[in-house]
């Protein structure tokens, strides 16, 4: 089936810098998108979500930006903290698909440094 | 609020034992439930999903199966466990089949 990819494995920030972590998509009919982080040993938690009818959605310090001609995603954090180091996975679904939910990505490791 | 629970947090079996892994669901009716598997440094694979009670679908074949006794709880088992089966075991639950929402997992290891 149609997965989400990511580009880059890990990003390495200075703390306070922006991080922008990306995400590409395959499946056209994919209409909702969800970001999560995963900090070690913990599960996945809810960042932010964002409509095929949107193209931008802010949150605090989080901002994702959906291009859906080029089936690309990304999530921007402002003034990076030590405590956004974690795993970042996009994810998306067709809303008028089946029951199975979402399709995950493979994640991008966020590293801050200090 | 919603909450999910998974027990137990960390497990370790050898090689050939069965195995039960408990996920619970509340405040919520009705939820679609998800079993996910996480290897080390690795994305999340589906392993089955439920839409209701007795209702499992299953993603992969695989030496795991699954169960929904009540509305509310999802249970993954396996009668004889593999070296393979060692890993991060992640329930979520839906009610609208978009966002997901996980619990706190179980780390699996199998000697």
């Amino acid at each position: 089936g149609e997965s989400v990819g990511l580009h880059l494995p890990t990003l390495s920030v200075q703390e306070g810098d922006n991080s922008i972590i990306n995400c590409a998509y395959s499946n056209s009919a994919s209409d909702y998108f969800i970001w999560y982080k995963q900090e070690s040993g913990k599960g996945p938690q809810f960042i932010i979500d964002i409509r095929s009818n949107m193209d931008k959605r802010q949150g605090q310090r989080v901002t994702v930006l959906l291009n859906k001609t080029v089936k690309h995603l990304s999530l921007q954090i402002a003034a990076t903290q030590p405590g956004d180091s974690a795993v970042y996975f996009c994810a998306e679904i067709d809303s008028g698909g089946g029951a199975d939910g979402l399709t995950f990505g493979k994640g991008t490791h966020l590293i801050i440094q200090p | 609020s919603q909450t999910i629970h998974q027990w137990p947090a960390t497990l370790v079996q050898p090689v050939g034992s069965p195995l039960s892994l408990e996920c619970t669901v509340e405040g919520t009716s009705n939820p679609n439930l998800y079993w996910y598997r996480q290897a080390a440094g690795r994305g999340l694979q589906l392993l089955f999903y439920s839409v209701g009670i007795g209702q499992i679908s299953s993603e992969v074949p695989q030496n795991l199966s699954a169960s929904r006794p009540q509305d509310r709880q999802f249970i993954l088992s396996s009668k004889k466990l593999l070296l393979s089966d060692s890993g991060f075991y992640l329930c979520a639950w839906s009610v609208n089949q978009e966002t997901q929402y996980f619990g706190p997992g179980t780390r699996l290891l199998v000697l």
